[in-house]
């Protein structure tokens, strides 16, 4: 079975510091990875998400992540957040080979103030 | 750029009634899924749909679920008998790729009440 564990239920950061969000994963294999962002009342909004190669997978407004196979971690970061950063994020994890499902975490709520 | 659509946005219905939840997926996308969300809080995996049939489901979607593409263009989910722990946001996703890397794209979701 695959799961997530995002340990932080809200991350608070203020505008121009650098953020991180934590991921870890559990999946037979190797992993598709993947960062989705959720703002009120909306959908979830695909962030970025590795499938092999660098470490370091850039994505969508500044946001990047990476991949340690070692810690099974892949980590959200942002060089300087900014107030409209604030949001829940989730993270999910496919195991390869499976042609369906993401497991997702239980999200962390970044506020950036 | 393409998106996923959903209807109703909100829906309040009585225990025990019939639901059924429409979705538009991304129009080359091949992958269909259902995932539900309560209060804000996990998402939760409901089923995945290919070709014509469904490939996954979790312990959640019992048989008072159903899901159907009827068309060439829509994805339903059914919720046959609802009962009060239904009421949850449902999101519609698609993906171009299953098998692979394919990131799935979600609708804004429906709201579902039960009262």
């Amino acid at each position: 079975a695959q799961s997530v564990a995002q340990p932080e239920d809200q991350v608070n950061v203020a505008e121009g510091n650098p953020l991180t969000v934590k991921c870890t994963y559990s999946v037979s294999g190797n992993p598709y990875l993947f960062w989705y962002v959720q703002y009120p009342n909306r959908g979830l909004q695909f962030l970025l998400k590795y499938i092999t190669g660098d470490n370091l997978v850039k994505g969508s407004y500044g946001f990047e992540a990476e991949f340690n196979k070692s810690q099974t971690s892949f980590h959200l970061k942002k060089p300087s957040a900014l107030v409209s950063d604030s949001a829940l994020y989730f993270c999910a994890v496919r195991a390869t080979g499976t042609a369906s499902k993401l497991t997702f975490g239980t999200g962390t709520r970044l506020q950036v103030t | 750029e393409p998106e996923v659509t959903q209807t109703p946005s909100h829906q309040v219905t009585q225990m025990g009634q019939e639901v059924i939840l429409r979705c538009v997926p991304i129009s080359n996308h091949l992958y269909f899924y259902w995932y539900r969300q309560i209060l804000g809080q996990k998402v939760e995996f409901l089923v995945s749909f290919y070709n014509n049939e469904i490939s996954e489901k979790s312990e959640i979607f019992d048989d008072q679920f159903s899901v159907e593409r009827p068309d060439g263009s829509n994805f339903t989910l059914k919720i046959r008998s609802t009962k009060l722990e239904d009421s949850a946001m449902y999101f519609c996703a698609s993906s171009e790729r299953g098998r692979v890397s394919g990131e799935l794209f979600f609708g804004e979701g429906s709201r579902l009440t039960v009262l």
